[in-house]
């Protein structure tokens, strides 16, 4: 079956602009991460979803982050005024519930900010 | 603070000789650990995962690791390692939150 799919792969935005990256999970998978891979930084969490809970927004890095998820599916992050620090991949991963659930992952967003 | 420490960033190899690559995680972190593969420009792929009972966990392409709680560590290994197996590996811990926190990687070259 299809896997959770990104876009797009690659984005390159000039300091200052507002990007939108989009994430579409497995379908029934009722959880959903973001996650920011970066050289200084590694893998850190940005966000999570489950079902219709309130988001665990608690690894957003500033309030130009935000991001949201309609119907319980497709996902938008969304970066204001781009800095350059923001560049990274943007990973994505579902799974069926959260905890012990295996993370299926996305292959990315390479976000570049010149 | 939660953490996951790997120690290892780069680790080369010659082909067939065997391999461990050592993670260690913090005691509030974890609950359950994994073992991630990312192989170039792609995305991350699970390998195993420990949950609860056997300390010894096996995974895909011949890999296993071993949980032990006394030493909170979570090393990966494998007996013989390929060329393919050259890849990023990332070892991750998690909790009923669902969220994964994540070691810095470490960086697995084989060797012909």
């Amino acid at each position: 079956g299809a896997g959770v799919s990104q876009s797009p792969s690659n984005k390159v935005t000039e300091k200052g602009k507002d990007v939108e990256l989009r994430c579409d999970p497995i379908s029934g998978h009722t959880a959903l991460y973001w996650y920011r891979q970066s050289l200084g930084q590694g893998l850190e969490f940005l966000i999570y979803f489950q079902g219709n809970s309130a988001p665990d927004k608690s690894g957003l890095p500033s309030d130009r982050f935000s991001a949201e998820r309609t119907g319980g599916s497709v996902s938008t992050l969304t970066i204001q005024r781009t800095q350059q620090e923001d560049s990274a991949v943007y990973l994505c991963a579902s799974s069926l519930m959260d905890g012990i659930y295996e993370q299926y992952f996305g292959p990315g967003t390479r976000l570049t900010v010149t | 603070a939660q953490s996951v420490t790997q120690l290892d960033s780069q680790v080369p190899v010659f082909e067939e000789a065997p391999v461990e690559l050592r993670c260690n995680y913090s005691s509030s972190v974890s609950v359950y650990l994994f073992w991630y593969v990312q192989y170039p420009n792609q995305g991350l792929q699970l390998l195993l995962k420990y949950l609860s009972g056997s300390t010894l966990v096996k995974g895909i392409n011949g890999f296993e690791a071993e949980f032990n709680k006394s030493q909170t560590s979570f090393h990966l290994r494998k007996p013989s390692v390929h060329i393919s197996d050259t890849a990023e590996y990332f070892c991750a811990g998690g909790n009923q939150g669902g969220k994964l926190i994540f070691g810095q990687g470490t960086e697995l070259s084989v060797k012909p």
